[in-house]
């Protein structure tokens, strides 16, 4: 888990506001996965990103979720117009090797904690 | 895609048991690992096993690919150990999660 780093930990929002999740994967990984847990569920696949490609969203939901893979800086996680539906963890993963053929583990970091209001 | 079905869904143990929970994946798969979700939610890397046995201190897990189950053994059981155990198996881009076995160690 050491090195995947995600903020912020905790976010409040009302509903109808934007909500942004930043994830940096660990140093020398270029491969970014978005899971979400809802409560007392298992972690669900969203999107898998490598830089400043979106290669797998098919987690994702349709409307008001975007991710992206910026050439510099953190990943992000905008969810726009929050729902008290989306309030959940949303977990950041990343590894070294590309998703499909990957053998390698995925590293998670600590989450963000969303709750709508 | 995979399914993955972890047993028991719950479990309680007195500290010192020993235990077993199981992880069994409808598909091959390339990866899979164990996790342990804490109290305050943290998810910590257990195991990385695709296939074979390892061991790290009290735990250890076992894959048998071919018939598409992981066995994670917990020996002499802590209250620390408390919190829910995922396995996660992949045949694509991303991890498929059981629903987790929720383990709770009472001193």
């Amino acid at each position: 888990n050491a090195g995947v780093m995600q903020n912020p930990r905790h976010l409040v929002r009302r509903r109808g506001q934007e909500a942004r999740l930043r994830c940096s994967p660990m140093k020398g990984h270029s491969h970014v996965y978005w899971y979400r847990q809802l409560p007392e569920e298992g972690l669900k696949f969203m999107v898998y990103l490598q830089k400043e490609n979106i290669i797998d969203e098919s987690g994702m939901p349709k409307e008001r979720f975007s991710a992206e893979f910026p050439k510099e800086g953190p990943s992000i996680l905008r969810i726009q117009q929050v729902v008290r539906g989306d309030s959940a963890a949303y977990f950041c993963a990343s590894s070294p090797l590309q998703g499909f053929k990957a053998k390698e583990t995925q590293y998670f970091g600590p989450g963000t904690r969303l709750l709508v209001l | 895609g995979i399914q993955v079905e972890q047993s028991p869904p719950d479990l309680i143990l007195q500290e010192g048991a020993n235990s077993t929970l199981r992880c069994n994946f409808s598909d091959s798969v390339n990866n899979l690992q164990w996790f342990h979700q804490n109290p305050w939610g943290q998810l910590i890397n257990l195991f990385y096993i695709p296939s074979g046995t390892k061991q790290n201190g009290r735990l250890s897990a076992t894959t048998v690919a071919t018939e598409r189950y992981s066995l994670l053994y917990i020996s002499s059981s802590q209250t620390t150990d408390s919190g829910v155990y995922f396995c996660g198996s992949n045949a694509g881009n991303m991890l498929t999660f059981g629903g987790g076995t929720r383990l709770m160690v009472k001193p």
